[in-house]
Parts: structure tokens; C-alpha cells; sequence
């Protein structure tokens, strides 16, 4: 029973319009929300994160907005570039003190067409 | 540069062969994780270390081992493979989380495991 869930397998979008990525997940015990991109042959690396105590959290190009009542968070990239096209993974913590484990959606393949 | 390091990049064995892959840090972080990622699917935790404290996924088969020498290395021990098991594994590494509880996690790039 998947607890995160990235709905869409892939994603395409005109470069310099806005990525969207989404995410559901199940557990409302989840704390604490990252995001990670991952290039072909390399792992995945860290992008953005969230805890529940924020609605929102941007990093240059980057915001992810959580919607703790919808159990939904989402990923906006603004301008999107053609270097942003890679797979992008949800990752949410079950108990953020004292245990280290994510749980991590399927992914997402984003494409941005030049 | 800081960094996971994972050997090798690729991994052949046959059925029923073990099979040892490797990961090393120089984050000098003391939480190492190791995941299984299978085609099109999420990264799955098998296991991690909270330095040399070793814990076990509850559905992990007993198939995988798992050895921390030192905070720098870390080993996935595959007694016997299966073709099941072919699959990206994934190494992580944290620190301890910060006073908010938070840790982002460092990966390798991956060690893809085929079985013949």
C-alpha cells in the first residue's frame, strides 16, 4: 500500500513556463516533506524540503506548496529550463526525531522542451 | 569534494552467487541507509545504520546482509540472489537530525545489480 503517491508518471513543458509536480500522500503522521532530483546514472539529490508547520517554502526557481487538509503537496518550477528535465521524487518522514526513514513516491519523469 | 561513493557502478552475478556491493562517504555523516530501487518503482529502505546501531526494514528478506565496518564504509551483502533482486541499490547517508528533527539524506549514484 503506497503511502506517497506521484500520480504522473511524466511530465512535458515549454521551456520558461511553469513546472507543476504533485504529490499525495496517505499518512497524516507525515511531518516532513522533500523533494529530490534525479539525473540518468547519477542519485538522487536534494531540492527542497517542507515541514508541516509551513504552507510553503521557495528557493529561487523552486516552491513547494503543502496542503495538509488534502494530504497534497506540489513542486513549482518557475522558469522551468531545459536543465531542469530529469526525475523528480517525493519523500515524506514518518517521524522526523528520533527515526530516519522516508518514504519515497514513484517519481516523476519532467521533460522541458527547449 | 564531499561526497557517496558507490562500487561498482555495475554488478553482474549469476543465481545463487553472493554478491557484496560497496559504498563510502567522506561526509563523515554517522546515519548510512541503503535502498532498493526496482524499474519505475520508489526507492525501498532495506536498512540503515545510526552509526554502528544496525536496523532492519521489518519486510527485508533475510537474504540481505548488511556490515559497517567504520563510519566511512558500508556493505549490502546479497547471500543469494535471485532474479528478483536485479535492481538499482541506492547508499544514503545523513547526519543526525537537527534539533528540529529534520535530516536531508546525501545518495550515491547507485550500484545496478543484474542476475544471470
Amino acid at each position: 500500500d503506497q503511502q506517497v503517491k506521484q500520480n504522473s508518471p511524466s511530465l512535458s513543458v515549454q521551456e520558461g513556463r511553469i513546472s507543476i509536480l504533485n504529490c499525495d500522500y496517505t499518512n497524516s503522521m507525515f511531518d516532513y516533506f522533500l523533494w529530490y532530483k534525479k539525473y540518468p546514472a547519477e542519485g538522487p539529490t536534494f531540492l527542497i524540503s517542507i515541514s508541516s508547520i509551513k504552507d510553503k517554502n521557495e528557493d529561487g526557481r523552486f516552491t513547494v506548496f503543502l496542503n495538509k487538509s488534502a494530504k497534497h503537496l506540489s513542486l513549482h518550477i518557475v522558469p522551468s529550463q531545459p536543465g531542469d528535465s530529469a526525475v523528480y521524487f517525493c519523500a515524506a518522514s514518518p517521524d522526523p526525531s528520533g527515526t530516519y526513514k522516508y518514504i519515497f513516491g514513484t517519481g516523476t519523469r519532467l521533460k522541458v522542451l527547449a | 569534494d564531499a561526497m557517496v561513493i558507490q562500487n561498482p557502478r555495475y554488478q553482474v552475478t549469476q543465481f545463487g552467487k553472493p554478491v557484496t556491493l560497496s559504498c563510502s562517504q567522506t561526509l563523515n555523516h554517522n546515519v548510512m541507509y541503503w535502498y532498493q530501487q526496482k524499474s519505475s518503482q520508489a526507492p525501498k529502505l532495506l536498512f540503515h545504520y545510526y552509526d554502528k546501531d544496525f536496523n532492519n526494514e521489518a519486510d527485508t528478506p533475510d537474504n540481505f546482509q548488511s556490515r559497517r565496518p567504520n563510519t566511512s564504509f558500508c556493505f549490502l551483502d546479497i547471500r543469494s540472489p535471485g532474479l528478483g533482486d536485479a535492481a538499482m541499490y541506492l547508499c544514503a547517508t545523513s547526519r543526525t537530525p537537527n534539533l528540529a528533527g529534520y535530516n536531508e539524506q546525501f545518495f550515491g549514484p547507485g550500484t545496478r545489480l543484474t542476475v544471470l
